[in-house]
């Protein structure tokens, strides 16, 4: 069947440093491939997305490659802030979410 | 504004006493769901609505009920809630997928609380 798997948080970091956050799928066809992101007492907003192979989503210095042949979607940032802490969601088509991975970073 | 309301935002409630969430869209999207948000297990969905008249269940159906009398309004109803339905809640909506407008748009959530 459809899943998401999404890394384990959380995930601690300093001020710069480099994010990654592993997401792959497994799914028949090519699905739309969804980040969002939830800050602290908020709803969930839309980060970026990819709708096809080797699409690249970008958005606020966050970026994700649909990689079709390692079925992943990796949210990448090259310098985070302190303001980027929040748990974030890899979602598959509409469906199927990751359970989420949590970003602190520390200044 | 587009957006998706909530309400309540937040509920204490007893076991047994029913209770309804509404959402309500102003993007005239088809596609409306919802989900409960529960420490360690991420966002699952409950129920969703490909369109009016057209409900479906999620991962996770038991104990609740929606309806899609109309194309804006989804409400999430809880007929005898019990302590295992304390949770967040959020409501979403969106266009026909694999379209510009498949993007999911959410409510800002309601936590509930079942004693």
């Amino acid at each position: 069947g459809n899943s998401v798997t999404q890394m384990e948080g959380p995930v601690t970091l300093s001020e710069e440093a480099f994010l990654t956050i592993n997401c792959t799928y497994t799914a028949t066809g090519y699905p739309s491939l969804f980040w969002y992101v939830q800050y602290p007492g908020e709803g969930l907003q839309l980060l970026l997305k990819a709708t096809k192979a080797d699409d690249k989503g970008s958005n606020k210095g966050f970026e994700a490659t649909y990689r079709k042949e390692t079925t992943s979607f990796h949210l990448e940032k090259g310098s985070v802030q302190v303001s980027d802490s929040a748990v974030y969601f890899c979602l598959f088509q509409k469906l199927v979410f990751g359970t989420g991975t949590r970003l602190l970073v520390s200044p | 504004e587009a957006q998706v309301t909530q309400n309540p935002r937040y509920l204490i409630t007893v076991t047994g006493k029913k209770l309804t969430v509404t959402c309500s869209q102003n993007m005239n999207h088809e596609y409306m769901s919802w989900y409960r948000q529960d420490p360690g297990l991420g966002l699952r969905q409950i129920y969703y609505s490909m369109n009016v008249e057209v409900t479906d269940k999620g991962d996770v159906p038991e104990g609740y009920k929606v309806s899609r009398k109309e194309k804006r309004n989804f409400p999430l109803i809880l007929e005898s809630p019990s302590p295992n339905q304390t949770s967040l809640y959020f409501c979403a909506s969106s266009g026909p997928r694999d379209t510009s407008t498949d993007t999911q748009y959410f409510g800002p959530g309601t936590r509930l609380t079942v004693l």
